[in-house]
């Protein structure tokens, strides 16, 4: 069965300064992974996806993931966060055994101070 | 591209009544929809999958015949949850897949409701 593990309940970080977020999953075959922000009251936006290939995906808004197939870890990351980067992220794994329903993680806040 | 909505976005109702939410892909056409909740402070749920032109699959838990899914097109499914009480309170978000990309699900922004 999948399952997705975020570390970090909530990170706090000052701006400008750089951040990892956690993310690890379980699954016994190939996956695809997803971040997803998630601002208040609001719906998710997807940030980056890996299905296959390189193991660095670029995502907008200037986040970055890399896929670790051995630590089954896909952390994301950002070298200078700003104040509208305060949100949740979810990290979430999907299969196509499973007809690609995604599993999510508990979410990370991230909240960024001046 | 990709863009998925909901309407109404907020809705309050009296318990007891039925409210109905709707779900649209506005530019790509969607083979798949899937329905979430979210509890304050949780991730999201499945509660079912909503393949158009056939009956929805509901996950473990979910009381198909409390919350109605019709997927009667390509770009829309409606979630109606009937007979609701205050413990149906909740967000709900639904996520449609693209045909040609059946790897990603895009989310529309979410529905909260609140049953009195």
């Amino acid at each position: 069965a999948q399952s997705v593990t975020q570390l970090d309940s909530q990170v706090p970080v000052f701006e400008e300064a750089p951040v990892e977020l956690r993310c690890n999953y379980s699954s016994s075959v190939s996956v695809y992974l997803f971040w997803y922000v998630q601002y208040p009251n609001q719906g998710l936006q997807l940030l980056l996806k890996y299905l296959s290939g390189s193991t660095l995906v670029k995502g907008i808004n200037g986040f970055e993931a890399e896929f670790n197939k051995s630590q089954t870890s896909f952390h994301l990351r950002k070298p200078s966060v700003h104040i509208s980067d305060t949100a949740e992220y979810f990290c979430a794994v999907s299969e196509w055994e499973y007809g690609n329903k995604l599993v999510f993680g508990a979410g990370t806040i991230l909240r960024v101070k001046s | 591209g990709a863009v998925v909505s909901q309407h109404p976005s907020r809705v309050i109702c009296k318990s007891g009544t039925s409210v109905k939410i709707e779900c649209r892909s506005l530019d790509f056409q969607a083979t798949t929809m899937f329905w979430y909740r979210q509890f304050p402070k949780q991730s999201l749920m499945l509660m079912a999958t909503s393949n158009e032109g056939s009956k929805a699959t509901y996950e473990q838990g979910v009381e198909k015949d409390k919350f109605l899914i019709n997927h009667a097109s390509l770009t829309l499914s409606t979630l109606t949850v009937t007979s609701a009480h205050p413990e149906d309170s909740s967000f709900y978000i639904c996520s449609a897949r693209d045909f040609k990309g059946l790897e990603t699900q895009y989310f529309g922004p979410g529905t909260r409701l609140l049953v009195l």
